[in-house]
């Protein structure tokens, strides 16, 4: 179960949108649709923004979106704002009742 | 709504063994569909599953780490365990308890996480 691989950073300005990717492999990613993404600002513990590759939970604003392509998944963040500012961490369902996170993206509001 | 908290040793010596225990609220930790899973995050770095575990007590460890983990559930307290043993430094991390529906369910619901130090 290696690490899913993420930029370490991304940025954009209030109003624009950003692109997170997550590559994995076709164990994890590109072999099941349980790709998940948090949020997790500082001090506190994640929270889930997408799950099965597109889906929000309530609550979650229609900004946030998932996409997938073969072994890599992506989290879009559209029309920017100041409270987007956080770290970003996908994770897939690795078969076997195991799970696999990414290494985390710094999410930057210029 | 469901509520998780960590409670443990703040500081375990290299080579002791890290336990840490996760008391549930506002719901039985015996439902039907609820896995309970344990995930850590060293300071400044990512998150990283440790291993989770379904009510009847069937335990799935990340492949890393499952020579020195150990999980178990406590119906009668609503409560559910981790161990981890022979820590090291490497081992010193905010360790969360987390809970998810179904296998392949998202982590939910988190509790607020515990720092647990390996220091001598």
């Amino acid at each position: 179960q290696s690490a899913l691989t993420q930029p370490p950073s991304a940025s954009g300005s209030p109003g624009q949108s950003v692109t997170i990717s997550c590559t994995g492999t076709s164990s994890d990613v590109g072999g099941y649709s349980f790709v998940s993404w948090y949020q997790q600002h500082p001090g506190k513990a994640p929270k889930v923004m997408i799950y099965e590759v597109t889906k929000r939970p309530s609550g979650v604003p229609d900004r946030f979106s998932g996409s997938k392509s073969g072994n890599t998944a992506s989290l879009t963040v559209s029309g920017l704002q100041a409270e987007d500012e956080a770290d970003y961490y996908c994770s897939s369902y690795s078969g076997s009742n195991t799970w696999v996170f990414g290494g985390g993206t710094k999410l930057t509001v210029l | 709504q469901q509520q998780l908290q960590e409670s443990g040793p703040g500081l375990v010596k290299p080579s002791e063994t890290l336990s840490l225990t996760c008391t549930v609220s506002g719901g039985s930790i015996s439902s039907s569909t609820s896995y309970w899973g344990w995930v850590r995050q060293p300071p400044g770095k990512g998150l990283e599953w440790i291993g989770s575990i379904y009510h009847t007590g069937s335990t799935f460890y990340n492949t890393s780490l499952k020579t020195r983990v150990s999980m178990s559930v406590d119906p009668s307290k609503n409560q559910f365990s981790l161990r981890l043993a022979s820590v090291t430094a490497a081992d010193t991390a905010l360790y969360y308890c987390a809970r998810h529906f179904a296998a392949a369910a998202p982590f939910d619901c988190w509790g607020q996480g515990t720092l647990v130090s390996v220091s001598s």
